[in-house]
Order: structure tokens, then C-alpha cells, then sequence
């Protein structure tokens, strides 16, 4: 079956650090990756999507890069700022059953210190 | 104006009891799910639909059943519920494949 592997539990930075969260993945299908991030109090929303191998997506100054050759899609972030604290998901998405079925990694969560 | 709604936010349940946990959604999407969060295993697949009157077993279904009465509403339900299903629940809407998925802001469940 798919699975999302992240080994960082908690990544801690200070404003304007470079960031760079690992995210591998293991499927047999044709899926979709995403980053998924999650705010205190409140359910995950899309951070960036990429639904061809070997292209990168990019949003708020976020970037992660769809690579099938070495099943990874990394997310990274020039300059964090504290307001980007909060629990960051790798997801990989299967449609070979028709809905849409996401699996999530188990996050890491980003500490942002002033 | 919030998209996707759950009730309760909050709640209290005594083991053995029944538990119904609901999920309304405004984006006239085909395909809603329910998740559940917990420390150290991300978010993990329920049940789904894909549409009124479908339910589908997702990765961890055991002790919990689902319905979909209209293209809306979608409901979990623990039939007997356990202090193992202490968790966040999560309900989420999404249109065709390879979409984003819309979600609430969670219910959490205590089972005592």
C-alpha cells in the first residue's frame, strides 16, 4: 500500500532561518503530493500541490519538488517567519479507487522563535 | 463563512455508549471523509463517500460505521464506544480526484 514517511517530529528555527522539512513516499500508482499545513485550533488546509513528476510547486514563498527518482518531495522555505508555525503534512494522494483517498505523513511540527 | 461544519466540538462519552459525530458541508462537493488525529500517527483514513447513500471503508474502520443521507451530510458513528477512540475527528469535503480536500476544524472525543 502507500505510505508518507517524515522523520522530523519537530523542527525548531529562528525568524528568517532557512527551512527544509524531509518527505519521502512509497507508492505503485501515479499520485499526486501535497503539503498540507495545520494552525492551532483549526483542521489542515493545502499548502501546495504538484501532480506531475518531476515538477515543483510553490506557494507563500513555500517549494517542494515532485521527484520520482528518489520518491521524495522535500518542502522548503527561504526565510520563515513566526507566523509560519504550525504542524506541516506530507500527503500523497491515490485516485486508483475513484475518491480522492489521501495518505498523511505523520507531520512535523515547526517552531518558529522570535 | 465556514464550508465545512461539525458538531459537536466537543464531547464527553462514557464507554459503551453510542456517539454520533456529524459533518455538514456547502460546497456541493461529491466526496466527503472522515479522519482521525493522533499524536505520532498524522491523520488516518475512517470511512468515505462518494456521494448520498455510498459509504466506504477507509485504513482503520473497525468500531465505526458512517451515512451519508444527502449530498451534505455525512456522520460517523461509534456504536460502543472505547477509550481508544479518545481522538480529534476530522471531516472533510472534496470534489473530483485529484482535488483538494476541504476540512472542519475537528471534533475531540473523549471516551471515558
Amino acid at each position: 500500500g502507500n505510505s508518507v514517511t517524515q522523520m522530523q517530529g519537530q523542527v525548531t528555527l529562528s525568524e528568517e532561518e532557512f527551512l527544509f522539512i524531509n518527505c519521502t513516499y512509497s507508492t505503485t500508482g501515479y499520485p499526486t503530493l501535497f503539503w498540507y499545513v495545520q494552525y492551532p485550533g483549526e483542521g489542515p488546509q493545502l499548502l501546495l500541490k504538484v501532480t506531475t513528476a518531476n515538477n515543483k510547486g510553490s506557494s507563500r514563498g513555500f517549494e517542494a519538488t515532485y521527484d520520482k527518482g528518489t520518491t521524495s518531495f522535500h518542502l522548503q522555505k527561504a526565510s520563515v517567519q513566526e507566523s509560519d508555525s504550525a504542524v506541516y503534512y506530507c500527503v500523497l494522494g491515490d485516485d486508483t479507487e475513484g475518491a480522492d483517498r489521501l495518505t498523511f505523513g505523520k507531520g512535523t511540527q515547526l517552531i518558529i522563535q522570535p | 463563512e465556514a464550508a465545512v461544519t461539525q458538531s459537536p466540538r466537543n464531547k464527553v462519552a462514557v464507554t459503551g455508549g453510542k456517539v454520533t459525530l456529524s459533518c455538514n458541508q456547502t460546497n456541493n462537493h461529491n466526496n466527503m471523509y472522515w479522519y482521525r488525529q493522533d499524536t505520532g500517527h498524522g491523520l488516518r483514513l475512517i470511512h468515505y463517500s462518494y456521494g448520498a447513500g455510498s459509504t466506504e471503508k477507509g485504513d482503520i474502520p473497525d468500531g465505526y460505521k458512517a451515512s451519508r443521507p444527502s449530498q451534505e451530510n455525512f456522520s460517523l458513528i461509534l456504536e460502543l464506544a472505547t477509550p481508544s477512540q479518545t481522538s480529534v475527528y476530522f471531516c472533510a469535503s472534496g470534489a473530483d480526484s485529484g482535488n483538494t480536500l476541504y476540512f472542519g476544524e475537528g471534533s475531540r472525543l473523549i471516551v471515558v
